[in-house]
């Protein structure tokens, strides 16, 4: 079956520095890459995703790239925010049966 | 107001009893989840299902089990079973891949307890 990981497990930035994430994955039928943000106490909710059939994604200040051919893909958050504080999780699946496989996380702390 | 409703928010269980969770949406999806998250494990697929009636086992469904009689409900039951069930379990729900959407939307969350 699938297996995602997640790097780094903590990520601590300056206000307005760049943030990045990476994650692995190991089926190569996965073709779905969401990321989603959980905020403390809160419930995780999707802020990106990228479908196998592109090589990267942007919306404002965050974009998603994708390399199928190492099977790797990472989260980019430019000009951080202290409001990015959460945890976020990448995750692979298949959009033809919708069994996502979660990575671990990673804390973002970002510092005023 | 469409959503997923999870309930309780907390719950407490002594050993050796069965305690069930409440999942409902009125998203009008057909598949639901249900996901345990733990500190530094991430989201750990527990059970899912693509349709009323049928539902299949997860990574960890040991120890667990639900039903699906309804669309818009997914209820999971931790029996005496499941050897560390204190955690913070997650549901969601999502449409089908076909119908060209995938976003699946979660849950507040059950924390449970074992006193």
């Amino acid at each position: 079956g699938e297996n995602v990981e997640q790097h780094p497990s903590t990520l601590s930035v300056q206000e307005g520095d760049s943030a990045v994430i990476k994650c692995t994955y190991s089926d190569s039928a996965s073709n779905y890459f969401p990321w989603y943000k959980q905020e403390l106490g809160k419930r995780p909710q999707l802020i990106i995703d990228i479908r196998s059939n592109v090589g990267e994604k942007k919306d404002q200040r965050i974009a998603v790239t994708l390399n199928k051919t190492a099977k790797h893909f990472s989260l980019h958050i430019t000009e951080t925010q202290p409001e990015d504080s959460a945890v976020y999780f990448c995750a692979a699946g298949n959009t033809g049966f919708q069994k996502l496989v979660f990575g671990t996380g990673t804390r973002l702390l970002v510092s005023p | 107001d469409g959503g997923i409703t999870q309930s309780p928010k907390y719950l407490f269980r002594k050993e050796g009893q069965n305690v069930t969770l409440s999942c409902e949406q009125n998203l009008n999806h057909d598949a639901m989840y249900w996901y345990r998250q733990d500190p530094g494990q991430g989201l750990r697929l527990i059970y899912y299902s693509q349709i009323v009636n049928d539902f299949q086992k997860g990574d960890i469904a040991e120890g667990y089990s639900v039903s699906r009689e309804k669309k818009e409900s997914f209820p999971l039951t931790v029996t005496s079973a499941q050897k560390n069930p204190t955690a913070f379990y997650l549901c969601a729900s999502s449409d089908l891949a076909g119908q060209g959407k995938t976003e699946a939307f979660f849950g507040q969350g059950t924390r449970l307890t074992v006193v």
